[in-house]
């Protein structure tokens, strides 16, 4: 079974600086979706940015980014230029790409503050 | 589009009492799923169905039962409440393939207590 490890409860940053969020998960799966979901205050669980296995470029949206290491399993996030509006729970979540197993694994969450 | 609708947003119910989370998607959507939430837990996944008159389990199914007669609906059935099932509830939805099948998307949540 797939295990996604977020290894930061809780993080951190000043307003207009740059966080990196840890993930990483064990697979043995070559073929598989990687996530990272936004919660905040009001509960809504929001896409933020997602990568596919197989593409060796890393995703990119806005100030968002991934540093996706397919050999390390790893898949951080990275928030450039903080914005208060970035305070939420975050979560990294992993979903194979085969079959009929449209089943979401997520990590345990990490928990970003963002000082004015 | 409304895009997924919970209903309630909140319940408390006596330990043993029986009630339904609604679960409705305005997408077409043939997968759906149930994912509860605790502290410190992540989400985890209840039932899921990849359409109508197909139900499966997935990680935490006991104590919850599901059916799916129409494209649309998606309720989850508390049979018997239980302290360990207060959490808040997860409703999603996504195609099965394609684009599309790589997000979900995620009603609002329905908190409930359990006493």
């Amino acid at each position: 079974a797939q295990t996604v490890t977020q290894s930061q409860p809780e993080m951190s940053v000043q307003e207009a600086e740059t966080v990196t969020l840890s993930c990483t998960y064990d697979t043995s799966e070559s073929d598989y979706y990687l996530f990272w979901y936004k919660q905040p205050p009001s509960r809504q669980m929001i896409l933020v940015i997602r990568q596919e296995a197989y593409k060796q470029q890393n995703a990119t949206e806005n100030r968002f980014s991934v540093n996706f290491q397919k050999a390390a399993k790893s898949f951080s996030l990275k928030i450039s230029d903080s914005q208060l509006g970035d305070a939420a729970m975050y979560f990294c979540a992993y979903r194979s790409a085969g079959g009929s197993n449209y089943k979401l694994t997520f990590g345990k969450g990490t928990l970003l503050t963002v000082n004015p | 589009n409304a895009g997924v609708t919970q209903t309630p947003k909140f319940q408390v119910l006596k330990t043993g009492q029986s009630m339904t989370l609604q679960c409705a998607q305005d997408m077409n959507h043939e997968y759906m799923s149930w994912y509860r939430q605790d502290p410190g837990m992540g989400l985890r996944l209840i039932h899921y169905s990849v359409g109508a008159g197909i139900t499966d389990q997935g990680e935490v199914p006991n104590g919850y039962n599901v059916s799916r007669s129409t494209t649309e609906d998606f309720p989850l059935r508390l049979l018997s409440a239980a302290p360990s099932q207060t959490s808040v509830y997860f409703c999603a939805s996504s195609e099965p393939t394609g684009s599309g099948a790589n997000v979900l998307t995620f009603g609002a949540g329905s908190r409930l207590t359990v006493l």
